[in-house]
């Protein structure tokens, strides 16, 4: 059974504090991993998507990361406006999207 | 700009009462999906569409049903609706069967 797990749960940083973010799966074969961010009351918003092992994406402040078993996304110096759910899921081999699974989020608050 | 569109984004039923949640999306999209989400769980989806025409369950399809109107509008239906789908639904969509999703804003939904 195709499995992800986000940690931690919760993170709180001050602003400017550096920081990563873990998500770690386990598929009998991946054919990519998303990361979507959540505001309260919002849908979630995509950010990237990573393919293959050693594959790196950055987008402003975020840099996301993927290995065999897991993916970090990275937080450099974080602004309060950072502060969301970030959301991974993964799509296995030969999957589409109705085979997504989707870990339970990692609710990040950033202080200024 | 739209994107994916959904109505209401509040509603509270009485157990045992009916009530359809329209979805729309202006980005001629072939697929769509309707996902739940609750606390402490990832976003579980409960049927898709993966073109016009055709509609399949999902992981948690028990209590709901689907209509794809066309290429635009996929409904969810509960027909006697249960506290159990006391949840917050989103409807997304996506270009491909296996390409990134774009999400609704949501629709809280209480069952007294």
């Amino acid at each position: 059974e195709d499995q992800v797990t986000q940690s931690p749960e919760a993170l709180r940083l001050q602003e400017g504090e550096s920081s990563s973010l873990n998500c770690s799966y386990t598929v009998s074969g991946l054919r990519g991993l998303f990361w979507y961010r959540q505001d309260p009351g919002k849908g979630p918003e995509f950010l990237f998507t990573l393919y293959s092992a050693g594959e790196e994406k950055e987008k402003e402040r975020l840099k996301a990361t993927l290995t065999k078993k897991e993916s970090f996304l990275h937080i450099t110096a974080p602004k309060p406006e950072d502060s969301a759910t970030y959301l991974c899921a993964v799509q296995v081999r030969g999957g589409a999207n109705s085979k997504l699974t989707f870990g339970k989020g990692i609710t990040l608050s950033v202080r200024p | 700009n739209a994107g994916v569109t959904q109505t209401p984004k509040f509603q509270v039923l009485k157990t045992g009462q009916s009530m359809t949640l329209q979805c729309a999306q202006d980005m001629n999209h072939n697929s769509m999906y309707w996902y739940r989400q609750d606390p402490g769980m990832g976003l579980r989806l409960i049927y898709y569409s993966a073109s016009e025409g055709t509609t399949d369950k999902g992981e948690v399809p028990n209590g709901y049903n689907v209509s794809r109107l066309n290429k635009r509008e996929f409904s969810l239906r509960l027909e006697s609706a249960a506290p159990s789908q006391t949840s917050v639904y989103f409807c997304a969509s996506s270009a491909g069967a296996d390409t990134k999703l774009f999400f609704g804003s949501g629709t809280q939904l209480s069952v007294l």
